[in-house]
């Protein structure tokens, strides 16, 4: 399994863009690479995914370099509500199910 | 509303009494996941379920077991629950496409063990 690479922690203000890059230097040919959002004393919310190059949808965009090695997350115009820790996975997602593997997470705090 | 159901939110036990926690889905997703996650910690795989294919995580310990009776129905039971076995444990479901899919998580169940 790819094992993913993130900040701690990242702080930000509202109303500012916030990208959070994600390493993963062994990332495999049919890997995808997927982001997760977490509230405290909840479930994760899946945010977005993709394969390569960039992918956008309602909430974030996601950029993937030609190499696939790293990618960023990047959250527009954040608010106080997107303080949360925000988890990079790479993996087979569903080809068996479950090859998907949580990484650290970042801890973004956005302020007033 | 709710897709992904865990009872009970919470959960008191005692060291060594077995503990069953349950998750329903109505998504009628064929993948089931239970993940443990430790507080500050990322959530950990413990096993998954392909339909009835019943998939271990090989650090997974032998105190924790799972049962899928049916699609809808999924229960996590810790036989002889310790005190490191305190944790947020999470219920997940996913469709099986061809290609990737996302997981839909339950709201978790807290288990504490006294």
């Amino acid at each position: 399994l790819a094992k993913t690479t993130q900040p701690i922690s990242m702080d930000s203000y509202e109303g500012q863009e916030v990208n959070i890059t994600c390493s993963h230097n062994n990332i495999a040919t049919n890997d995808y690479i997927t982001w997760y959002q977490q509230f405290p004393s909840q479930g994760p919310r899946f945010i977005i995914q993709g394969y390569k190059t960039k992918v956008t949808n309602e909430v974030a965009s996601l950029f993937i370099p030609a190499d696939r090695k790293s990618s960023t997350l990047s959250l527009p115009r954040v608010s106080l509500s997107d303080t949360a820790v925000y988890y990079c996975l790479v993996g087979e997602e569903n080809t068996n199910a479950g090859k998907s593997t949580f990484g650290d997470g970042t801890t973004l705090t956005v302020k007033p | 509303d709710a897709m992904v159901i865990q009872n009970p939110r919470y959960q008191v036990t005692q060291f060594g009494k077995p503990v069953t926690l349950s998750c329903s889905q109505t998504l009628n997703h064929n993948v089931m996941y239970w993940y443990q996650q430790k507080s500050s910690q990322a959530p950990k795989l413990l096993f998954h379920y392909y339909d009835k294919d019943f998939n271990n995580e090989a650090d997974t310990p032998d105190n924790f077991q799972s049962r899928r009776p049916n699609t809808s129905f999924c229960f996590l039971d810790i036989r002889s629950p310790g005190l490191g076995d305190a944790a947020m444990y999470l219920c997940a479901t996913s469709r099986v496409t061809g290609t990737p899919s996302e997981q839909y998580f339950g709201p978790g169940t807290r288990l504490t063990v006294t």
